[in-house]
């Protein structure tokens, strides 16, 4: 079975220019997450998605970032303009139901974004 | 104070050892927990749920103290395969939240 499907896997960018990451959940998962990890912050939770309506973006860092899921199977996070500090890997992860009990989310193998 | 702390690592331990992870969590409402397991540059994935009156899974064993918002995580026999970072999980104002891992090498 396909999991959670993500892209780009390595993205290298310059300072402003924009970056789309791209996300497939698992066919029937109502919930899709994105989080960012770093070794300094560890693995933030950006914004969360239920049946493709934003539900807590709260994470998000700054207007430069935006998400969108236009329909169950396609999610993208947008940085525009990227900064350095941006660099970090990306990941997707996507759950049937909010996990509260179950706790399993079902991450993506990642977008690994340099900014330099 | 961070949301969810963990003991940074790293842990280098000969296999056979017996290791143990503590993680404890700032919200005294926080309902759920878990441990996920994260691989070297791959994703994170769940290892267990952790119960109030513990338990386990074969070599695993994860326990909770509510009174002192502490969840922990006991490795017996450690193989080389168990190395990578392990990250506490809780349920917390309706999303989950991770540790920042702690990382465990196992050595022969």
């Amino acid at each position: 079975d396909a999991g959670v499907i993500q892209s780009p896997r390595h993205e290298v960018t310059e300072m402003g220019q924009e970056v789309t990451l791209r996300c497939k959940p698992i066919s029937g998962h109502d919930y899709l997450f994105w989080y960012r990890q770093t070794m300094m912050r560890g693995l933030e939770l950006l914004i969360y998605f239920n049946n493709n309506v934003p539900i807590d973006d709260s994470g998000m860092p700054e207007d430069r970032f935006s998400a969108k899921m236009p329909n169950a199977s396609f999610s993208t996070l947008k940085i525009q303009p990227s900064e350095p500090r941006d660099s970090a890997v990306y990941f997707c992860a996507s759950s049937l139901g909010l996990a509260e009990f179950t706790g399993e989310l079902f991450f993506g193998e990642g977008s690994r974004l340099t900014v330099l | 104070r961070k949301e969810v702390e963990q003991d940074p690592g790293p842990f280098n331990v000969p296999e056979g050892a017996t290791v143990a992870f503590n993680c404890t969590y700032s919200n005294s409402a926080s309902q759920s927990f878990f441990w996920y397991r994260q691989d070297c540059r791959k994703e994170p994935k769940l290892l267990m749920s952790v119960y109030s009156s513990g338990n386990e899974d074969g070599r695993f064993t994860a326990q909770l103290n509510r009174a002192s918002q502490y969840i922990s995580l006991l490795i017996r026999d450690s193989k080389l395969s168990d190395s990578a970072t392990y990250l506490c999980v809780v349920w917390q104002g309706g999303k989950l939240i991770f540790g920042q891992g702690t990382e465990l090498s196992v050595k022969p």
